[in-house]
């Protein structure tokens, strides 16, 4: 079964600061990507990574950047923090080919909240 | 931007009774993917559908795919408390490569 892990399942950090938000899944899946559920929003995708060294732009980018060294882990990051970055952020992982074709497999998510 | 758009937002339903959620696109969708999302769980891949018209069961769950892609639904028969959850579906508009949520149809189901 595959296992997609979030390093943290709540989080508090204040406005400014940086925020790093980690992802390993352990099935060898090329494809992961990051997401935030809001209420009434559904899910928004922030990135995605096809491979080790690459990265796209989702639907909300702004505000995030994100880093695929090894394939196992992908991470997202809030360069400075602010308080309507606090949401939910899911992680998910798919096996290979075309990122719309795999189904996702989400992590536990982790609730961040921005003070 | 691309949107999917699902209704109902919310359901209530007494055990036994059938439950349907809907999405719609403006667009053809390449395929469309459903999710459920127990309450304080995380989503969990239901089924994919691609073909036109297509049609999938499993056990009480009846997904379907419309005759011009832009639509689907998803049908539960006769409902029980173990349905309660937010069902999402996810699309993928014109040639695009990624997938688009709607924003979930939330399902509870009163004994």
């Amino acid at each position: 079964d595959v296992k997609v892990t979030q390093s943290s399942r709540y989080l508090v950090k204040r406005t400014g600061e940086k925020v790093f938000l980690e992802c390993v899944q352990d099935m060898d899946h090329e494809n992961m990507f990051w997401y935030r559920q809001d209420p009434g929003l559904g899910l928004r995708l922030i990135y995605f990574s096809y491979d080790v060294k690459m990265k796209e732009k989702g639907d909300i980018p702004e505000g995030y950047s994100v880093s695929r060294e090894k394939k196992e882990r992908f991470s997202l990051i809030l360069e400075s923090a602010s308080t309507n970055q606090t949401s939910m952020y899911l992680c998910a992982s798919s096996l290979v080919g075309s990122p719309i074709n795999s189904p996702l497999h989400f992590g536990n998510g982790t609730r961040l909240t921005v003070t | 931007g691309q949107q999917v758009m699902q209704i109902p937002q919310y359901q209530h339903v007494q055990e036994g009774e059938d439950f349907t959620t809907y999405c719609n696109s403006s667009t053809t969708l390449s395929n469309i993917q459903w999710y459920k999302q127990r309450p304080g769980g995380h989503p969990v891949f239901l089924i994919q559908l691609v073909k036109s018209g297509e049609v999938k069961k499993q056990k009480r769950l009846t997904f379907q795919f419309g005759e011009a892609k832009k639509n689907s639904s998803l049908h539960i028969t006769a409902t029980q408390t173990t349905d309660v959850g937010t069902y999402f579906c996810a699309g993928a508009q014109g040639g695009s490569e990624k997938l688009v949520f709607g924003k979930g149809t939330k399902l509870t189901v009163n004994p």
